[in-house]
């Protein structure tokens, strides 16, 4: 089945830094999102995004299809946005929606 | 309020009790899906439906049971059969298999 690689595992920033999470799939896929996960367990979309870019506020995504990673950029980082940041994809059999490991970033005032 | 509601919150049971997860949407999606984490870890697939009456094992589907009898409903059922339950359960859903999946607050599960 598919392979998904997310990286670094671990980030640790002070506020007001930038950071980029990457994820990286081994075949092709028809769905892609990023997720949030907050202290309480809570999954927040934050991006469907199987090709192409978008943005929304101080986040964006830009998914490579053809070169099988995705990015997502966090800038001017907040508190808030500490927790786990999963990237998941839908092989193109459509038969499983693959999580990756996920990044855990903690955001320091 | 249109959403996923998983309940309950938290769960507690004995050994070798049988235990039924309940997530409810009404968002009018055809496709549900459940998931487990583990401490630290990511999440992993159970089972899935993509229309009513009909649902499909994901990859750690052994000692748990679902059904699909309503479009609305997709209860899980862990059984004694599974040996680590403890865990913590994600309900999640989207218009079809193809497309955005939206998840609910999750039922963390201790089986003493």
């Amino acid at each position: 089945g598919i392979q998904v690689e997310q990286s670094p595992p671990d980030l640790i920033l002070q506020e007001g830094a930038n950071s980029t999470l990457r994820c990286n799939f081994s075949d092709s896929v028809n769905n892609l999102q990023w997720f949030h996960q907050n202290p309480w367990g809570q999954l927040i979309n934050l991006f469907y995004i199987p090709s192409g870019t978008k943005q929304n506020g101080r986040l964006s995504a830009t998914t490579v299809a053809t070169e099988r990673y995705s990015l997502l950029y966090i800038s001017s980082s907040q508190t808030t946005d500490s927790g786990v940041y999963f990237c998941a994809v839908l092989d193109n059999y459509g038969q499983n929606f693959v999580f990756g490991p996920g990044t855990r970033l903690s955001v320091l005032p | 309020d249109g959403g996923i509601t998983q309940s309950p919150k938290y769960l507690f049971r004995k050994e070798g009790q049988n235990v039924t997860l309940s997530c409810e949407q009404n968002l009018n999606h055809d496709a549900m899906y459940w998931y487990r984490q583990d401490p630290g870890q990511g999440l992993r697939l159970i089972y899935y439906s993509q229309i009513v009456n009909d649902f499909q094992k994901g990859d750690i589907a052994e000692g748990y049971s679902v059904s699909r009898e309503k479009k609305e409903s997709f209860p899980l059922t862990v059984t004694s059969a599974q040996k680590n339950p403890t865990a913590f359960y994600l309900c999640a859903s989207s218009v079809t298999h193809y497309t955005e999946a939206f998840f609910g607050q999750g039922t963390r599960l201790t089986v003493v």
